[in-house]
């Protein structure tokens, strides 16, 4: 099982959307609807951002949304502020009680 | 809420065996629908699992490591335990411990991780 795919780094300016991509297989995203993303701090422990393709957490604002296509699982940040620079990382399910995590994306507000 | 604390020691040797516990508070370790996991972050990377273990004891393991983990439970301290042998430098990493839905593949709760180095 193989890191899923995610660009280095992102970037957009107060108020504007972003999205960042990831791109797995057909053995995990392509197949399982059970991709996750996580949001990083400097120095703090990772926190559940989106579950199951596009499903919000209690406490995650809306501006959070996921979505799928094929094998790539996509984030995306609408009316970006400053509080959401962090890494992002994405998860998905292998299948046998396998997880994968991408190789994480640093988010930079401009 | 549930909270999780990761502990134990933040230097191993070489070749020896890193071992560490993870203590569950504010819920029951022996939930159904909940697995409970450990995952690596190697300075500056990106995030590993490394397995996972249910309250009665069933484990999964990343393939990549399974050979030198285990992972273990001891529902009555509310804790679960990693050990990983012959360590390398390769180990270096912040080890955390979470909360996994059993169904859903998802991790809802963290700890706050511990580094754990690997010294020659």
């Amino acid at each position: 099982q193989s890191a899923l795919t995610q660009p280095p780094s992102a970037s957009g300016s107060p108020g504007q959307s972003v999205t960042i991509s990831c791109t797995g297989t057909s053995s995990d995203v392509g197949t399982y609807n059970y991709v996750s993303w996580y949001q990083q701090h400097p120095g703090k422990a990772p926190k559940l951002m989106i579950y199951e393709v596009n499903k919000r957490p209690s406490g995650v604002p809306d501006r959070f949304s996921g979505s799928k296509s094929g094998n790539t699982a996509s984030l995306t940040v609408s009316g970006l502020q400053a509080e959401d620079e962090a890494d992002y990382y994405c998860s998905s399910y292998a299948g046998s009680n396998i997880l994968v995590f991408g190789g994480g994306t640093k988010l930079t507000v401009l | 809420q549930v909270q999780l604390q990761e502990s134990g020691p933040g230097l191993v040797k070489s070749s020896q065996t890193l071992s560490l516990t993870c203590t569950v508070s504010g819920g029951s370790i022996s939930s159904d629908g909940y697995y409970w996991s450990w995952i690596r972050q190697h300075p500056g990377k990106g995030l590993e699992w490394i397995g996972n273990i249910y309250y009665s004891g069933s484990t999964y393991y990343n393939p990549s490591l399974k050979s030198r983990v285990t992972i273990s439970v001891d529902t009555s301290n509310k804790q679960f335990s990693l050990k990983l042998s012959s360590v390398t430098a390769a180990d270096t990493a912040v080890y955390y411990c979470a909360r996994k839905r059993r169904e859903f593949h998802y991790f809802d709760s963290w700890g706050q991780g511990t580094l754990v180095t690997v010294s020659s």
